[in-house]
């Protein structure tokens, strides 16, 4: 399995309601990635995961809240958003250490659009 | 964080070589240089590392300056599948996993 498989691909919320975006991978990878990505720019990198520990933050507001239950699963909980929260969320996953050689995989993405 | 430079967009004939170029401001001395590329409605997807010398893949050859502070993918023979937008990541500080990308090129194939 070679994938990184993101649900749900579309999502629709207000800016009170609480849901959350779902990452799942099987490839054995100890870091995971989310980025966040608005129309016509280059993703942005929000958190990333090592060894199921929070490792980097990019200062994203709180009412993003990553989770890491397992090796395999990345959530990102998404509470009182705003309208300019709607974008593509991207999952990455990588093998760990490697001095930056290590690939990244992508998922299709999770489209939000909050109303 | 490293500064990245690259063009916003770029035109090639099909079966041509096309160079695509990019300038990073700040480097690390041992990590490596990435490049993926978006095509429509999909995720990024990986094209091509290289630490300090050119390295090939059956996708495209990357050249690195010597100073390590550009680089240029190159893909030897662009398809219309090559229409994408291009990103190079610069070297990360060195023992993080803080993958940036770079602004991106919008590779436009003509048939």
């Amino acid at each position: 399995d070679t994938e990184v498989t993101q649900t749900p691909k579309h999502l629709v919320m207000g800016m009170t309601n609480k849901k959350s975006l779902k990452c799942e991978q099987h490839m054995g990878h100890r870091a995971m990635y989310w980025y966040k990505q608005k129309a016509k720019k280059p993703p942005e990198l929000m958190f990333v995961y090592s060894y199921e520990k929070l490792s980097i933050n990019e200062s994203v507001p709180s009412r993003f809240s990553p989770e890491c239950p397992n090796s395999s699963l990345l959530n990102l909980h998404l509470h009182a958003l705003q309208p300019e929260d709607s974008a593509l969320y991207l999952c990455a996953s990588s093998r760990v250490g490697n001095s930056g050689a290590n690939v990244l995989t992508f998922g299709a993405g999770s489209r939000l659009t909050v109303l | 964080d490293a500064k990245t430079t690259q063009p916003n967009s770029m035109e090639s004939n099909e079966e041509e070589p096309v160079h695509l170029p990019c300038n990073h401001s700040t480097i690390s001395g041992t990590d490596y240089i990435h490049w993926y590329r978006q095509l429509p409605s999909q995720g990024p997807e990986y094209v091509i590392h290289g630490l300090t010398s050119n390295v090939n893949n059956r996708m495209a050859s990357l050249a690195i300056a010597e100073d390590r502070k550009s680089s240029t993918l190159i893909l030897h023979r662009a398809t219309l599948r090559d229409a994408a937008v291009y990103y190079c990541i610069p070297p990360t500080t060195s023992g993080t996993y803080k993958y940036i990308f770079g602004t991106g090129t919008r590779l436009k194939v003509l048939a």
